[in-house]
């Protein structure tokens, strides 16, 4: 199994551009969870879906921010207008829904906005 | 909602000590507490992991020890390496929900 997938894995933009980052979860895995991490907040849960259904968005900062899952094996983080302070490692995450079974990291796609 | 509270926030071993870190959480049904290590640059990557009908887990040179009654867990590293140093993060969870991340301990191994 490849793992989660995310791309890009590095991304420059300049503020007021959109931004979109896309994840590919580990195949057989029906919850997904979006987290951002920064030196100063930690790690941050963003959103996650159960079995492509947002369940729980109330950590996306604002209405800049949106996700969305088409499909078991696809989700979509978009961020526009970007700003300075949304620079950070967004990760993605995926799991089974069974007791026990934890979530496995994607690589992570770092993010500068200038 | 669950709450978890991580300590200490970094920690200083030298080379061949043990490092122990603790958790506790809010929320008695939680049942899965799995624990994380992200080394510089890297995503987090599960390194061990206690369900809560289970007292203690041990993997080699780590172990995880759980006080269902008191909702704390630990995590125990011991004959540190330099290798070890990273930031461990805790977690708790139930099937089917989110995980609740601690804040992290950043760990470093002196040789």
């Amino acid at each position: 199994d490849a793992g989660v997938i995310q791309s890009p894995r590095h991304e420059v933009t300049e503020m007021g551009q959109e931004v979109t980052l896309r994840c590919k979860p580990i195949s057989g895995h029906n919850s997904l969870f979006w987290y951002r991490q920064t030196m100063m907040r930690g790690l941050e849960l963003l959103i996650y879906f159960n079995n492509n259904v947002p369940i729980d968005d109330s950590g996306m900062p604002e209405d800049r921010f949106s996700a969305k899952m088409p499909n078991a094996s696809f989700s979509t983080l978009k961020i526009q207008p970007s700003e300075p302070r949304d620079s950070a490692v967004y990760f993605c995450a995926s799991r089974t829904g069974y007791l026990g079974e934890t979530q496995y990291f994607g690589p992570g796609t770092r993010l500068l906005v200038l | 909602g669950e709450n978890v509270e991580q300590h200490p926030s970094t920690l200083s071993v030298q080379e061949g000590d043990s490092a122990v870190i603790k958790c506790t959480y809010s929320d008695s049904a939680s049942n899965y507490f799995p624990w994380y290590k992200q080394e510089l640059g890297k995503r987090p990557q599960l390194i061990i992991d206690i369900r809560s009908n289970v007292g203690e887990k041990k993997d080699q040179r780590i172990a995880v020890t759980l006080n269902k009654t008191a909702k704390h867990f630990s995590l125990h590293i011991t004959e540190t390496q330099p290798e070890d140093s990273a930031v461990y993060f805790c977690a708790a969870s139930r099937a089917g929900n989110q995980f609740y991340f601690g804040t992290g301990t950043s760990l470093t191994v002196i040789p």
